[in-house]
């Protein structure tokens, strides 16, 4: 079990450049969950795949947002024309259907300047 | 809708026990979580609660009211490390199992 891991750690960018983050759930885990969070805030839910399939997204994701998962394994999450709004930690979460923990990642902390 | 809270922020001394209340109205209920946060770090598993009552793990202890919406996360022996945010999330009752999580309390623990 290596863990959650999750690609950049840090990332800053311009206004209006595109970013993308990279997610390597637990290699047993079907069950996968993108979320936001600033600072003094909770996480808030962003989006969840099961396998490959994404099957729910939150009003939170704009339609600069898009999140990938193409063969069940990792998954992918990009801004496109990133806004200072867009400044958060995005973690990464992931699950199996047998047990009763998600698991976080460490996060990519984003800031657009 | 959904609302989750928990206090802003608490204080307690090394070696003492506190109580961290966290009371929920959500629309489904599968679970209630707790993770333990720390400052610019991915938040930590610490306990699950489906059923009412107390689950017990070392110093720390998590105890649920479905019927009240209520739940406490107990520290016992605090130690200076235990200066965190504690996060308490529920599990809505679908079939996406996503966590709905609270602000978080954050806990200082002095000497």
């Amino acid at each position: 079990d290596t863990g959650v891991s999750q690609d950049p750690r840090h990332k800053i960018t311009k206004r209006g450049q595109n970013v993308t983050f990279r997610c390597d759930p637990i290699s047993e885990h079907n069950r996968l969950y993108w979320y936001r969070q600033t600072l003094g805030q909770g996480p808030e839910f962003l989006t969840y795949f099961q396998n490959e399939a994404q099957l729910e997204k939150s009003r939170l994701l704009s339609d600069r947002f898009s999140a990938e998962r193409p063969k069940g394994s990792f998954s992918t999450l990009e801004i496109q024309r990133t806004e200072q709004g867009d400044s958060a930690m995005y973690l990464c979460a992931s699950s199996d259907q047998a047990r009763n923990t998600i698991y976080f990642g460490e996060g990519s902390w984003l800031t657009v300047v | 809708g959904q609302n989750i809270d928990q206090p802003t922020e608490m204080t307690a001394t090394e070696g003492a026990i506190v109580q961290i209340n966290c009371t929920y109205q959500t629309s489904g209920f599968n679970g209630l979580f707790w993770y333990q946060q720390h400052a610019g770090e991915a938040p930590t598993f610490l306990s699950y609660n489906v059923l009412d009552g107390l689950e017990e793990k070392g110093r720390f202890s998590s105890f649920l009211s479905r019927s009240k919406g209520y739940s406490y996360l107990l520290l016992k022996e605090l130690q200076m490390k235990d200066s965190a945010s504690y996060l308490c999330a529920v599990r809505e009752d679908t079939g996406f199992q996503k966590l709905v999580f609270g602000t978080g309390t954050r806990l200082l623990v002095s000497p």
